[in-house]
């Protein structure tokens, strides 16, 4: 069955930072793989998606993902933290049946001055 | 109006209670789904409803009925709750359940948030 693992529910950064929120996988198949993130009292928002193409995404606000299959992880990146990054972030996989998302327990990222 | 709108935003209900959550999308998509999110925990996939037909039950208690009446709306009929389903229920949707094998791209509305007394 497919899932996903992140690690750390908190991380804290300085603004100007770097960030780096992790993400493992386990799929049956080969993996479709997203990370989304939640702003306080919204929905969630689509940050990035890798779909077999090239190994190293980039998606919006500058964060980016690279999928290492002999790791079985797809960590986010940012070079260099905002304030306004501070939010939860979930990493999800496809479902077997390709029509849902599986989603990790999310990630809270605080950015201090 | 665009978007995914949830209603009410908040309830607050009895064990005994009857209550339904309401969900509308405005974007044209076949595809509708409810998720459950308590603190600590993954998002829990609930149902998946692809033109108006249930695809997907995970396993959810019977105190919870989903309702499709069209590919804009999605209700979630609660009774007899228990303490432990109080959470966020989030509602999303997508161009159609397939589609989310090609895009990743579901659209969540801001979530109702339920408390079980």
């Amino acid at each position: 069955a497919q899932s996903v693992t992140q690690l750390g529910s908190h991380v804290s950064v300085s603004e100007g930072a770097l960030v780096l929120l992790r993400c493992n996988y386990s799929s049956s198949v080969p993996p479709y793989l997203f990370w989304y993130v939640q702003y306080p009292n919204q929905g969630l928002q689509l940050l990035l998606k890798y779909t077999s193409a090239a190994t190293l995404v980039k998606g919006i606000n500058g964060f980016e993902a690279e999928f290492k299959k002999s790791e079985t992880s797809f960590h986010l990146t940012k070079p260099s933290a905002h304030m306004s990054d501070a939010a939860e972030y979930f990493c999800a996989v496809r479902n077997q049946a390709g029509t849902a998302l599986i989603f990790g327990k999310g990630t809270t990222l605080s950015v201090s001055s | 109006e665009t978007g995914v709108t949830q209603t009410p935003r908040h309830l607050v209900m009895g064990m005994t209670n009857k209550k339904s959550l309401k969900c509308e999308q405005h974007l044209g998509h076949n595809a509708m789904y409810w998720y459950k999110q308590s603190a600590k925990k993954p998002l829990e996939l609930m149902f998946v409803y692809n033109f108006k037909e249930q695809t997907e039950n995970n396993s959810v208690p019977s105190r919870f009925s989903p309702e499709c009446p069209n590919s804009s709306h999605l209700f979630l009929h609660l009774h007899t709750l228990q303490p432990e389903d109080s959470a966020l229920y989030l509602c999303a949707s997508s161009q159609s359940s397939l589609a989310v094998a090609n895009t990743g791209e579901l659209f969540f509305g801001e979530g109702s948030r339920l408390t079980v007394l």
